[in-house]
């Protein structure tokens, strides 16, 4: 079945510092990848995703994430993060039946 | 707002209730999902209905959980005898059929059972 690991349970950094967190899934074949994130007190709204063609997506808010496929890894960055990126991040796969499959999530706190 | 709507927000029951949630998805699409989503944890995938047929049930937690779309439009999840287990938030999404996989989420059901 496929699954998604987040590395980092909780990273807390200080504004503007750079951000990089690691997303890797457990299937070999085509992949539709996505980054979600909650805001505290808010629904989960999407980030980027990824389907195909240019291995680099860029999102809302100065995001990316980069597909490496012989790493199975779609890690999300931000060149310098504010005080208003603090929320929980989502790695998702999708599922055979067109549902998300989810990692357990990445807390970040910015420190003003 | 025609974002997902979910109701209630919040429902405090003693364990042993039956406890409905009620979810509104974007007017135009036919996919609707349910999800949990326990402290600490990401979503964990449920059940999804394409327009009112449950293509997908095996997921639910146990058979105290029930999920309906009668009509293709709104749906329900019912969980019946409520455990303290079942504290969690409950969240709705919905998609398009042939869209390329974005799930639109709304804010969840959190349930508190006492």
């Amino acid at each position: 079945a496929q699954s998604v690991s987040q590395h980092n349970h909780h990273v807390i950094l200080s504004e503007a510092a750079s951000l990089e967190l690691g997303c890797n899934y457990s299937y070999g074949g085509t992949v539709n990848l996505f980054w979600y994130v909650q805001y505290p007190g808010q629904h989960l709204q999407l980030l980027l995703k990824y389907f195909s063609g240019d291995p680099l997506v860029k999102g809302i808010k100065g995001f990316e994430a980069e597909f490496i496929k012989s790493k199975f890894s779609f890690n999300l960055r931000k060149p310098s993060v504010q005080w208003s990126d603090t929320a929980e991040y989502f790695c998702a796969v999708r599922g055979s039946q067109g549902n998300l499959i989810f990692g357990k999530g990445t807390k970040l706190s910015v420190k003003p | 707002d025609t974002g997902v709507s979910q109701d209630p927000r919040h429902k405090i029951t003693k364990r042993g209730q039956n406890v409905t949630f009620r979810c509104d998805p974007i007017s135009e699409h036919n996919r609707l999902y349910w999800y949990r989503q326990t402290l600490g944890q990401g979503p964990e995938f449920l059940t999804y209905f394409q327009n009112e047929a449950q293509l997908e049930k095996s997921r639910l937690l146990s058979d105290r959980f029930s999920a309906e779309r009668p009509k293709g439009s709104f749906s329900t999840l019912e969980i019946q005898r409520t455990e303290q287990g079942d504290s969690a938030m409950y969240l709705c999404a919905s998609s398009l059929e042939a869209n390329t996989g974005e799930l639109f989420f709304g804010e969840g059901s959190r349930l508190t059972v006492l």
